[in-house]
C-alpha cells in the first residue's frame, strides 16, 4: 500500500541551524506530497505541498522539492528559530477523487536559543 | 474568515460507552474528513463526507460512524468505546473532496 517514511526525531538544533527533515515515500501512482506542521497542544497547519514531480513547495522559510527519481520530499529551512520547535509530518495523496491523506510518523523539532 | 473548530476540546468516557464529536468546517468547505492521531503517531484516515454522503473510509470498523449536515458541519460517533480509542480526533475541511485540507485544533478523547 501506499506509505510516508521519515526520519526518527527528535531533531536538536541551535538556532540559526540549517534544517533537513527526511521523507520518502512508497506509492502506486503520482500523489501530491505535503508537509504538516503541529504545534504543542494544536492541530495541524498545512506548510508546504508539491503536487507534481519536480515541483518545489515553500512557506515561511521551508522548502521542499518533489523527487520522483528518489521518492522523497525532504523538508530544509536555512535558518531555524526557536518558534520552529514543533512535531512536522510528511504526507502524501494520490488524487484518487477524494483527499485520504496517508502521514508519516512525525518527526520532532527541537530548536534551542 | 473562521477557520475549522471543533467541540469539545477534551473529553473523558469510560469503556462501553459511547461519544459524539463536532466540527464546524471552514466557510465555503463542503468536505469534511475525520482522523484519529494516537499518541506519537501521524494522523489515520477515519472517513470523508461529501454533501451529506460518506465519500471514502479507512480501516475502521463500523461502530465509527459519521454524519454531515446541510451546513457542512460534521459529527464523528463512536460506539461501545474501547481503551485504544484514546486519541487526538481531528476533523479537516476542504474546497471540495480533492482539493487541500485545512485542519481543526482536534479533539482529546481519554477512555477510563
Amino acid at each position: 500500500g501506499n506509505s510516508v517514511t521519515q526520519m526518527e526525531g527528535p531533531v536538536t538544533l541551535s538556532e540559526e541551524a540549517f534544517l533537513t527533515i527526511n521523507c520518502t515515500y512508497t506509492a502506486t501512482g503520482y500523489p501530491s506530497l505535503f508537509w504538516y506542521v503541529q504545534y504543542p497542544g494544536e492541530g495541524l497547519q498545512l506548510l508546504l505541498k508539491a503536487t507534481k514531480a519536480d515541483d518545489k513547495g515553500s512557506n515561511k522559510g521551508f522548502e521542499a522539492t518533489y523527487r520522483k527519481e528518489t521518492t522523497s520530499f525532504h523538508l530544509e529551512k536555512g535558518s531555524v528559530q526557536v518558534s520552529d520547535s514543533a512535531v512536522y509530518f510528511c504526507a502524501l495523496n494520490m488524487n484518487t477523487g477524494f483527499q485520504k491523506l496517508v502521514f508519516g510518523t512525525g518527526t520532532r523539532l527541537l530548536v534551542s536559543p | 474568515e473562521t477557520g475549522v473548530t471543533q467541540s469539545p476540546t477534551h473529553l473523558i468516557k469510560t469503556r462501553g460507552q459511547q461519544v459524539t464529536l463536532r466540527c464546524s468546517s471552514q466557510s465555503g468547505h463542503n468536505t469534511v474528513s475525520w482522523y484519529q492521531q494516537a499518541l506519537g503517531q501521524g494522523p489515520q484516515f477515519i472517513f470523508q463526507y461529501y454533501r451529506e454522503e460518506e465519500n471514502g473510509r479507512g480501516n475502521f470498523p463500523p461502530r465509527f460512524s459519521g454524519l454531515q449536515f446541510p451546513n457542512y458541519s460534521s459529527e464523528l460517533n463512536v460506539n461501545a468505546l474501547e481503551l485504544d480509542d484514546s486519541a487526538l480526533y481531528l476533523c479537516a475541511s476542504s474546497l471540495s473532496r480533492g482539493e487541500t485540507q485545512y485542519f481543526g485544533p482536534g479533539t482529546r478523547l481519554l477512555v477510563l
